[in-house]
């Protein structure tokens, strides 16, 4: 069955490093892969959205990569910052195009 | 604000009640799309609407169902409630199929 793997539930990293966040995906073969970011008690918020035939994508201080031979997707914060504290979520549509959602990875970034 | 609308943002109701959850998606946006997000699960997808037809199904009960209305806007029915069902109900649109959607506020529902 398919499935999505965000590794660390939870991550800690100090202010101004660069935090990296993982997804791997199994029995897909999406033709793009999409991250969000939720905060406690709020709806997810749209960050990025890569296509198979992209290997990167940056906006602003968020980088996202591609791999579909390796089937992983990897999202970067450079310069974090407290404010960017909350769980980042990959998802991967489905036969009907509908959002499959990773179970997220907790960032904390530590002042 | 999103642009997404969800009402109500917070209801308490008893075992073996019915309740209707409602969302208004962002003007523009044909396709409506319901999550379940309970406290040790992730976001559990339920059902999308695409133009007031339905496109697809999760893990949803039969307990559950839902419509979507010609002015676009769509309704998730949860009846017979169990203790179990208590979690957020998130509705969410997009322009496209599948692409860069757009999340309500939620509506947290306790069954109590």
């Amino acid at each position: 069955s398919q499935k999505i793997e965000q590794n660390s539930e939870a991550l800690n990293i100090q202010e101004g490093k660069t935090a990296t966040l993982t997804c791997n995906y199994t029995n897909y073969s999406p033709a793009y892969l999409q991250w969000y970011r939720q905060d406690p008690g709020r709806g997810p918020v749209f960050l990025l959205l890569i296509r198979e035939n992209e290997k990167e994508k940056r906006k602003e201080r968020l980088k996202v990569t591609f791999d579909t031979t390796l089937k992983q997707s990897l999202f970067h914060i450079t310069a974090s910052q407290p404010a960017d504290s909350a769980t980042y979520l990959c998802a991967l549509p489905g036969s009907a195009r509908q959002l499959t959602f990773g179970s997220g990875t907790q960032l904390t970034v530590l002042p | 604000d999103s642009g997404v609308t969800q009402t109500p943002k917070h209801l308490i109701t008893a075992t073996g009640q019915r309740v209707t959850l409602r969302c208004s998606p962002r003007s523009g946006d044909l396709s409506v799309y319901w999550y379940q997000q309970s406290l040790d699960q992730g976001l559990q997808f339920l059902i999308q609407y695409y133009n007031g037809e339905e496109r697809a199904k999760g893990n949803i009960l039969e307990r559950f169902s839902a419509q979507q209305f010609p002015d676009l806007h769509s309704e998730l029915n949860l009846s017979s409630l169990e203790l179990g069902d208590s979690a957020l109900y998130f509705c969410a649109s997009s322009v496209d199929l599948g692409v860069g959607y757009t999340f309500g506020s939620g509506t947290r529902l306790t069954v109590v």
